[in-house]
């Protein structure tokens, strides 16, 4: 049972473009949407995060978009960089599980020179 | 500060081996998670500890016990491998609900 679909699988980009991934999720109750980012070889490691009281949040190149009614979000990455390739990861967890996250498979983000 | 540290980098056993893996964190975090990764199917939380002295299982527990040992320390123990154990395993804690998890730098485990 996957609660939090991501797509796509993989994704490669134009060094300058924009990398878009999509996630969605069934469990209303969710209330913590972070995004983490892995490089080959590492551990995950935060990179954004929004809460459902606000539909956006940027961080530099980084914008989450949220949409409760459609029970979707997505990352965008402005100005794409090839440091920027690597795994992305959406989650999603609930204040009453605790900090417990549910992943969403992963997309392998390539951006070409 | 050495954040969230895990032993051994790589393990290759035999079926029906046992091992355990260790997590350490140094941030006094009281939350400590342990999670597989398999391609193509993301993260998955196999235990969880939300303060010292509890232990819960999640999405995964099965082949599977842990022990937190102290607040630093979070064991994982596999009783008796099997080849769907193989994977890269990651340890990861967290200071509150809802907070940013630290993960480590993953177990590289080969059942045979």
């Amino acid at each position: 049972q996957q609660q939090v679909k991501q797509s796509p699988q993989s994704l490669i980009v134009q060094k300058g473009g924009i990398s878009i991934i999509n996630c969605a999720y069934e469990n209303t109750a969710f209330d913590y949407f972070p995004w983490y980012q892995q490089f080959p070889g590492k551990g995950p490691a935060l990179l954004i995060a929004i809460r459902p009281d606000v539909s956006e949040k940027k961080e530099g190149r980084f914008t989450i978009s949220f949409n409760k009614s459609a029970k979707q979000f997505s990352l965008h990455i402005m100005d794409s960089q090839p440091g920027d390739s690597a795994t992305y990861f959406c989650a999603a967890s609930k204040k009453t599980s605790g900090s417990r996250l549910t992943f969403g498979e992963g997309t392998q983000l390539t951006v070409n020179p | 500060n050495a954040g969230v540290t895990q032993t051994p980098k790589f393990q290759v056993l035999k079926t029906g081996q046992s091992m355990t893996l260790q997590c350490a964190q140094d941030m006094n975090h009281n939350s400590m998670y342990w999670y597989r990764q398999d391609p193509g199917m993301g993260l998955r939380l196999i235990y969880y500890s939300a303060s010292e002295g509890t232990t819960d299982k999640g999405e995964v527990p099965n082949g599977y016990n842990v022990s937190r040992l102290n607040k630093r320390e979070f064991s994982l123990r596999l009783e008796s491998a099997a080849p769907s154990q193989t994977s890269v395993y990651f340890c990861a804690s967290t200071r509150t609900v809802q907070e940013t998890q630290y993960f480590g730098p993953g177990t590289r485990l080969l059942v045979l």
